[in-house]
């Protein structure tokens, strides 16, 4: 299966501040890469699919980049309510795998 | 309004089951592949099973292969999901999660129901 890794595993950044999450795939998934954001308590939100479009509803400060095995997600000015936990996930190829994960906090 | 509803969670002993179901509403349910998606206390997220919108396709983690059954009920657009022979490891909280029209790519997650599986 495609491990996804994350880094860093936690970010402290303050409100304003830019945001630079990374995630590596251990094999080429394509474009085929999204981003979840989850905050304690709550199910996961999609962000990002196919490694740069934002879904419905999400705001422009958030943008992804990347292909084949390098991809990024980027806050480019955090608001309070973008501390959270940040998974990437993969549907290339079967299993669907996700990421383990970055926590963005103050 | 997307909804999707969990229920039937709750405290099994190992080697127990547990039927978990998923009520959607403000969708169409038929045309759309669903799944579980797990995350256990404190950890990541952890893919279980899948099924096409008109169940005759299903898929699963290896993890979970030949203990827990993923079916659906078009007609109460209804999600479950059947688990047997449970093991510590498997305590968790259950998403159902939605597919969108794009293949394979949630869109659409529950708010959860927690299984815990302990003696």
């Amino acid at each position: 299966e495609i491990v996804l890794t994350q880094s860093p595993d936690t970010l402290s950044l303050s409100p304003g501040e830019r945001a630079t999450l990374s995630c590596r795939a251990s094999q080429s998934v394509s474009s085929y890469l999204a981003w979840y954001q989850q905050k304690p308590g709550q199910a996961p939100r999609l962000l990002i699919y196919d490694a740069s479009n934002r879904a419905a509803g999400i705001p422009g400060r958030f943008s992804g980049s990347g292909s084949g095995t390098d991809f990024t997600l980027t806050i480019s000015s955090l608001e309070p309510e973008d501390f959270a936990v940040y998974y990437c996930h993969q549907r290339s190829n079967w299993p669907p795998t996700f990421g383990q994960g970055t926590k963005v906090e103050i | 309004e997307v909804q999707l509803l969990e229920s039937g969670g709750g405290l099994v002993q190992p080697g127990g089951s547990l039927r978990l179901s998923c009520a959607a509403s403000g969708i169409t349910f038929s045309s759309y592949a669903m799944n579980w998606v797990r995350q256990a206390p404190g950890k990541g997220l952890e893919w279980v099973s899948g099924i096409s919108g008109g169940g005759d396709s299903t898929c699963y983690a290896n993890s979970v292969r030949g203990r827990f059954t993923i079916s659906r009920d078009n007609s109460k657009n209804t999600l479950y999901l059947q688990m047997h022979s449970l093991r510590a490891e498997d305590t968790a909280i259950y998403y159902c999660a939605k597919d969108s029209t794009i293949p394979r790519l949630i869109d659409y997650w529950g708010q959860g129901s927690l299984v815990t599986v302990s003696s």
